[in-house]
């Protein structure tokens, strides 16, 4: 089983769409959690981290669930320019400074 | 604020060339340092990480290493290049109990 895993997608929405994302990691020590956004040919960027309670960035809302240990990330709304690969991120195990990336979901808004 | 630079952009070596990628962070002192390459339509994969000077964690054997000479530079290096170290090379710098922030990236073709 891979440390983390995501759907790749595509998933292809129409703007103001809500979509939400998935991703499953295997350790159940990790204790850090983070979703970036990459877009074509660029770096990843840091979307947002993900707390215990679940937290929201405007349109963007994340949540942990320890007992089935994923994460997700829900976006409402959709715009055009939501149009990136997403990847989840987790710390391999508590208090070490490596950290493993899904290897994304590709999200197409099409108007 | 802290800022990272990697150098070069894009590069294009023969097989069997040497290879020096530089990045540098400021704004930080003491930073987590990290090598990361992805390859076309592929997650990223974890190549070295750094905790302090001198000091540098392998993650996969291969062509390449990493040398991390003073608190705020890391470089990736190889003796001889081989057409698989052909991808997007991307560093990263984290601070205490913060997430990773990625340079622009050096997209490297091997010929």
């Amino acid at each position: 089983r891979k440390e983390v895993e995501q759907d790749p997608g595509p998933f292809n929405v129409p703007e103001g769409a809500t979509v939400a994302f998935n991703c499953t990691y295997s350790n159940s020590a990790s204790q850090s959690f983070f979703w970036y956004r990459q877009d074509c040919r660029k770096e990843p960027k840091l979307l947002m981290s993900v707390y215990s309670s679940g937290n929201e960035d405007g349109r963007f809302t994340a949540q942990l669930n320890r007992a089935s240990q994923y994460i997700s990330l829900l976006i409402r709304d959709s715009k055009l320019s939501d149009s990136a690969t997403y990847l989840c991120v987790v710390n391999s195990a508590s208090g070490t400074y490596k950290y493993i990336f899904g290897t994304g979901t590709r999200l197409k808004v099409l108007a | 604020s802290q800022t990272i630079h990697q150098w070069p952009a894009t590069l294009v070596q023969p097989v069997g060339s040497p290879l020096s990628l530089e990045c540098t962070v400021e704004g930080t002192s003491n930073p987590n340092l990290y090598w990361y390459r992805q390859a076309a339509g592929r997650g990223l994969q974890l190549l070295f990480y750094s905790v302090g000077i001198g000091q540098i964690s392998s993650e996969v054997p291969q062509n390449l290493s990493a040398s991390r000479p003073q608190d705020r530079q890391f470089i990736l290096s190889s003796k001889k290049l081989l057409l698989s170290d052909s991808g997007f090379y991307l560093c990263a710098w984290r601070g205490s109990n913060q997430p990773q922030h990625f340079g622009d990236g050096t997209r490297l073709s091997i010929l």
